[in-house]
This record gives C-alpha cells, sequence and structure tokens, in this order.
C-alpha cells in the first residue's frame, strides 16, 4: 500500500516532557512537510524537507525540531512541551517543491498536553 | 501579501441541496488553486485542481471554476449527500513558493 503513515495516532502527555511523532511515506515522494492543526481546523505550515534539506522553517517556536533519516521519513521531536502544543500534527509529502503539487496527507497525530 | 479567505465557517443543508463555498484569494503570481476535503479522523485529500491553464474542475460531482477577475474560487455541487459532510479548504498555490496557502476551512454538515 502506498500512503503517508504517522505514528503514533494519539498521545497524552505532561508539561515539560518530550515527544516524538514518525512520518513515513511510500509514495517515493521528494518532499515532506509537517502541519499544525488546531482545535479551529486551522491549518499551519511548520516545516518542508526535500530530500533531507529544509526548505521552509515558518516561524514556530524551537522547541519544536524536524529530523530526516532519509526521503521518505520526516519525525517532528518537540522538547518540553507546553499547553499551546495541543493540536493535530499533520505529515504530508509531494512529488515536487513548490506550490504547483498535491500533497498527501497522513491521518494525523493528536497531541494532548495536560 | 498572499492569501485565501473562506468566509463561511459552517455551512449546514439538507441532502439534495444546492452547495455552495465562496473562496477569494490575493496574489500578484500566477496561481494554482486547490480544493481539499477532509473527513472526520482523515487528513486532508485533494478534492480538485485547477491552473490558469484550465480555469475549470470536476470532481465527484464537485465543480470550481478559477476566475480573474474577481478572484474568486468557489466550490459548488449540484445536490449533496450526508456522505459529503467534512471540511472543506479552499488552497492556494505558487510557483514561486514551496507552500500551500490553506484557507480557515468551511465545515459542511448534511443531515439526512
Amino acid at each position: 500500500e502506498t500512503a503517508v503513515f504517522q505514528t503514533p495516532n494519539y498521545h497524552v502527555t505532561q508539561v515539560g516532557n518530550e515527544v516524538s511523532f514518525n512520518c513515513k511515506q511510500t509514495l517515493g515522494h521528494d518532499t515532506m512537510y509537517w502541519y499544525k492543526q488546531d482545535s479551529k481546523k486551522l491549518l499551519k505550515i511548520m516545516f518542508s524537507y526535500n530530500n533531507k534539506q529544509l526548505i521552509v522553517n515558518e516561524t514556530v517556536p524551537r522547541r519544536f525540531s524536524p529530523q530526516s533519516s532519509d526521503k521518505a521519513h520526516l519525525n517532528l521531536r518537540i522538547k518540553s512541551v507546553e499547553p499551546e502544543d495541543s493540536a493535530v500534527y499533520l505529515c504530508a509529502s509531494s512529488t515536487g517543491l513548490g506550490g504547483l503539487y498535491e500533497q498527501y496527507f497522513g491521518p494525523g497525530t493528536r497531541l494532548t498536553v495536560l | 501579501g498572499d492569501s485565501v479567505t473562506q468566509m463561511q465557517g459552517q455551512v449546514t443543508l439538507s441532502e439534495d441541496d444546492f452547495l455552495f463555498i465562496n473562496c477569494t484569494y490575493s496574489t500578484t503570481w500566477y496561481p494554482t488553486l486547490f480544493w481539499y476535503v477532509q473527513y472526520p479522523g482523515e487528513g486532508p485529500q485533494l478534492l480538485l485542481k485547477v491552473t490558469t491553464a484550465n480555469n475549470k474542475g470536476i470532481s465527484r460531482g464537485f465543480e470550481a471554476t478559477y476566475d480573474k477577475g474577481t478572484t474568486s474560487f468557489h466550490l459548488q455541487k449540484a445536490s449533496v449527500q450526508e456522505s459529503d459532510s467534512a471540511v472543506y479548504y479552499c488552497v492556494l498555490g505558487l510557483s514561486n513558493y514551496n507552500v500551500l496557502y490553506f484557507g480557515s476551512g468551511t465545515k459542511l454538515t448534511v443531515e439526512p
């Protein structure tokens, strides 16, 4: 099956802990992204990677860091989570770099920070 | 600057009603326009895509026409079904920039 896979589906943690989310795509795409979706369904781009190189880093807090081992994997680490980090984190991929390409999304990881 | 505006946060219809979701965009570049749909518990998925070369897109009974004069890209469907209940995003893509601009989303609820 070719798709974008994310683990875990859900994660509940306490303020100050470190969390890590995984994303893998089997579509053979060169570009991957992380988005944050808040409770109002607003989608905000956080990072994009092309062939393991960071292309866009929107103004996200420094406690967020993307990690890529190869072009099929893009993980997201959050050091010392805060309550406002509660959201759904969506991973996506596309064949090319640029705003002309369809993006394929995973199902998301829902983070709850207590 | 480059942006997308969806004014309707929520739309509630009955089955077989006509659907119209507003979208306007702002850019000085040549746009590619998308509608994405997000069903509960899933990530967004492409519904349709339109470029300046082909100014109308049709998919699964939905259609959207790119109007450069009014900078609009409204989504329409003649007869909605309960299974169309989802969040719909109008999205702007630009060749000179590496990300997509998502609108704020319109939650469609179709009642049986």
